[in-house]
């Protein structure tokens, strides 16, 4: 899963600051996942985007949370005025195109965001 | 979207076969079944995926039974670094959505010498 890039590692923001966090995805990927893991839980889905398009936001929070994945550069996912309970790992996934064979999706290393 | 059950936590020594079973009783037709590692800090990492009977892979086997109500993780021979939460997941990718790609709470493995 090194293919996957995800910046910063570690990012820390006083409560109400913006935080924008990054993801590149593997080489030849157009699909990217957000998830969001909080502390000794498992990871919950946030959001999937195609190039330009959000697919599915589901998981996504319905209010400071965005995410866009633009035609040319990373994926961000911005938390807007964050507060305490936004500190968490969140993970990047690609993966191929989707078809008729299912398609792994290959994580990112985190980034771990600390709000104080 | 099939929902997933597997043992909270396993130990197993140095050397030793790991078998985890993952039950998924509503799996659909076109569901796949995958399987991921999570080491503390670090972001899941694809061990290895099938949709009917075993698959094999430099890093471990996946039975799948002829009903697919279940599925078996087994790691041969696991060492220490083989501690970890493995996840199993059921779904397919498709492209109007990703809600299948849904962990559950996974299986911490604790390896011990």
């Amino acid at each position: 899963n090194a293919g996957v890039m995800q910046n910063p590692r570690h990012l820390v923001r006083r409560r109400g600051q913006e935080a924008r966090l990054r993801c590149s995805p593997m080489k030849g990927h157009s699909h990217v996942y957000w998830y969001r893991q909080l502390p000794e839980e498992g990871l919950k889905f946030m959001v999937y985007l195609q190039k330009e398009n959000i697919i599915d936001e589901s998981g996504m929070p319905k209010e400071r949370f965005s995410a866009e994945f633009p035609k040319e550069g990373p994926s961000i996912l911005r938390i807007q005025q964050v507060v305490r309970g936004d500190s968490a790992a969140y993970f990047c996934a690609s993966s191929a195109e989707p078809g008729q064979i299912n398609t792994e999706a290959f994580f990112g290393q985190g980034t771990r965001l600390t709000v104080v | 979207l099939a929902k997933t059950t597997q043992p909270i936590s396993m130990d197993s020594y140095e050397g030793q076969e790991v078998n985890i079973t993952c039950s998924h009783n509503n799996i659909a037709t076109n569901d796949y079944i995958t399987w991921y590692q999570q080491f503390p800090s670090q972001g899941p990492r694809f061990i290895i995926q099938g949709y009917k009977t075993k698959v094999t892979n430099e890093v471990a086997s996946l039975f799948i039974p002829a009903d697919r109500k279940s599925s078996t993780l087994s790691l041969p021979r696991v060492s220490l670094s083989d501690t970890a939460v493995y996840y199993c997941l059921v779904g397919k990718i498709s492209s109007g959505s990703a809600r299948q790609l849904t962990f559950g709470s996974g299986t911490q493995l604790t390896v011990l010498p």
